[in-house]
């Protein structure tokens, strides 16, 4: 299963936007790069993912650089509800999904 | 009622009960799974379910027990459980198919306390 690296924590002010940063060095070319997050006592719930090309949603956009070892999650203002847990995961063939540690994210008000 | 729902949602059992728990996906999933969240560790998956038909397991020990009588319902039995294996319990489906595309839609969880 290829590993994802992230900082174990980040802090952003309201209303700012934040990148959260992920490295997976050893992506192969079929894995699709996916986000989820968990707000506390829930579930993780899906963000966004991507392949090659950046993407954008309601949600969040997603850059993925150009050799595919790293990507970024921005959410563009931060607000008190975007307090949770990110994980950057890849997602190999089939329906696993390998989670990782994840970041932390505290929004200061 | 919609999405992945999970009963109970906190469970206090001794190390010699026996107890189930339960999930229900109202989203015309054909796969579900069972992951593991203890304490500052990662998810874990315990079991994969495609069409009501088990095809991943990943190397759980037998005192949990899984089952899917059909594609909407899934459940985990438990017996002679250790306090190790207090933790947050989840469940999730997906669309079927090897489709890189499948996201995952999880319930809230069921947290789970051995005494």
């Amino acid at each position: 299963d290829a590993k994802t690296t992230q900082p174990n924590s980040m802090e952003s002010n309201e209303e700012e936007p934040v990148h959260l940063p992920c490295n997976h060095s050893t992506i192969s070319g079929t894995d699709y790069i996916h986000w989820y997050r968990q707000l506390p006592s829930q579930g993780p719930e899906y963000v966004i993912h991507g392949l090659t090309s950046n993407v954008n949603n309601r949600m969040a956009s997603l850059a993925i650089a150009e050799d595919r070892k790293s990507s970024t999650l921005i959410l563009h203002r931060a607000t008190l509800r975007d307090a949770a847990v990110y994980y950057c995961i890849l997602r190999p063939t089939g329906n696993q999904f390998y989670f990782g540690t994840g970041t932390s994210l505290t929004v200061i008000p | 009622e919609t999405g992945v729902t999970q009963t109970p949602r906190h469970l206090v059992m001794g190390m010699t009960n026996k107890k189930s728990l339960k999930c229900e996906q109202h989203l015309g999933h054909n796969a579900m799974y069972w992951y593991k969240q203890s304490a500052k560790k990662p998810l874990e998956l315990m079991f994969v379910y495609n069409f009501k038909e088990q095809t991943e397991n990943n190397s759980v020990p037998s005192r949990f027990s899984p089952e899917c009588p059909n594609s909407s319902h899934l459940f985990l039995h438990l017996h002679t459980l250790q306090p190790e294996d207090s933790a947050l319990y989840l469940c999730a489906s997906s669309p079927l198919g090897t489709g890189y595309d499948n996201e995952q839609f999880f319930g809230p969880g069921t947290r789970l306390t051995v005494l």
